[in-house]
C-alpha cells in the first residue's frame, strides 16, 4: 500500500522568511496530493491540493510543487505570519483511500 | 451550515468499558470517515463509509466497530475500551463525485483517554 514520508517533524521560522514542507509517497498509481492545515484544538483543513497531470499550484501565497518521477511534493509558504503556525499534513491518494504523513508542526515567531 | 460535527468533544473511559462517538454531516454527503491521530503519527483510517449500509475496515479497524444507517450518521463504536486506543478521533465526510471524492471535510475531534 501507499506509505507517505514527511520531513521536517517542526520547522521554526521568523516572521516573513519563507517555509517548506516536503514529502515522498511509495505508491506511483498515486494521482492526488492535497495539504491539510491543522490550528490547534480544531480538525485538519484543506488548504491547497495538486493533482499528477500539473507540476505546481499557487494560491497566494502558498504553492504546492510535485515531482512525479522522484515521487516527492513540497508545499512552500512564502512571507509567513504568526496566524501561519499549525501542524501540517501532507497526503496521497490513487485508487484507494488518503494516507497521511505524520505532520509538520510549523512556528512562526514574531 | 454546520458541516461536520462530532460529539462528545473530550471523555475519560475505563478499561473494559464502552462508548460510542457521534458523527454527523450536513452537507449530503455519501463518503464518511473516522480516523485517530496519535502524536507524531499522523492520521490513521479506522473505518470507512461509501453510503448508507455499506462500510468498511481501514488500516486500523481492530477494538472498533461502526454503522451506516442514513446518509447523515456515521457513529463509532468501541466495545471494551484499552488504554491503546486513547487517542484523538476525526470524523471526515466527501462527495461521491469523482473530482471531490478525496477532498475532506473533518470534525472538531473527539479526545479519549482510556485509564
Amino acid at each position: 500500500g501507499e506509505n507517505v514520508e514527511q520531513h521536517p517533524s517542526t520547522l521554526s521560522v521568523q516572521e516573513g522568511d519563507s517555509a517548506v514542507i516536503k514529502c515522498t509517497y511509495s505508491d506511483s498509481a498515486s494521482n492526488y496530493f492535497p495539504w491539510y492545515k491543522q490550528e490547534l484544538g480544531k480538525g485538519p483543513q484543506l488548504i491547497i491540493d495538486i493533482r499528477s497531470n500539473v507540476g505546481e499550484k499557487k494560491d497566494q501565497r502558498i504553492a504546492v510543487t510535485l515531482n512525479k518521477t522522484a515521487k516527492h511534493f513540497s508545499l512552500h509558504i512564502t512571507e509567513t505570519q504568526p496566524e501561519d503556525s499549525a501542524v501540517y499534513f501532507c497526503a496521497a491518494s490513487g485508487f484507494q483511500k488518503l494516507v497521511f504523513g505524520t505532520g509538520t508542526r510549523l512556528l512562526v515567531s514574531p | 451550515n454546520a458541516g461536520v460535527t462530532q460529539t462528545p468533544k473530550f471523555r475519560i473511559l475505563k478499561i473494559g468499558q464502552s462508548m460510542t462517538l457521534q458523527c454527523t454531516q450536513d452537507m449530503n454527503h455519501n463518503y464518511m470517515y473516522w480516523y485517530r491521530q496519535d502524536p507524531g503519527m499522523g492520521l490513521k483510517l479506522i473505518y470507512y463509509s461509501v453510503g448508507a449500509g455499506i462500510t468498511d475496515k481501514g488500516e486500523v479497524p481492530n477494538g472498533y466497530n461502526v454503522s451506516r444507517s442514513t446518509t447523515e450518521d456515521f457513529p463509532l463504536r468501541l466495545e471494551l475500551a484499552a488504554p491503546s486506543q486513547t487517542s484523538v478521533y476525526f470524523c471526515a465526510s466527501s462527495s461521491d463525485r469523482e473530482i471531490q471524492a478525496n477532498v475532506l471535510t473533518f470534525g472538531a475531534g473527539s479526545r479519549l483517554t482510556v485509564l
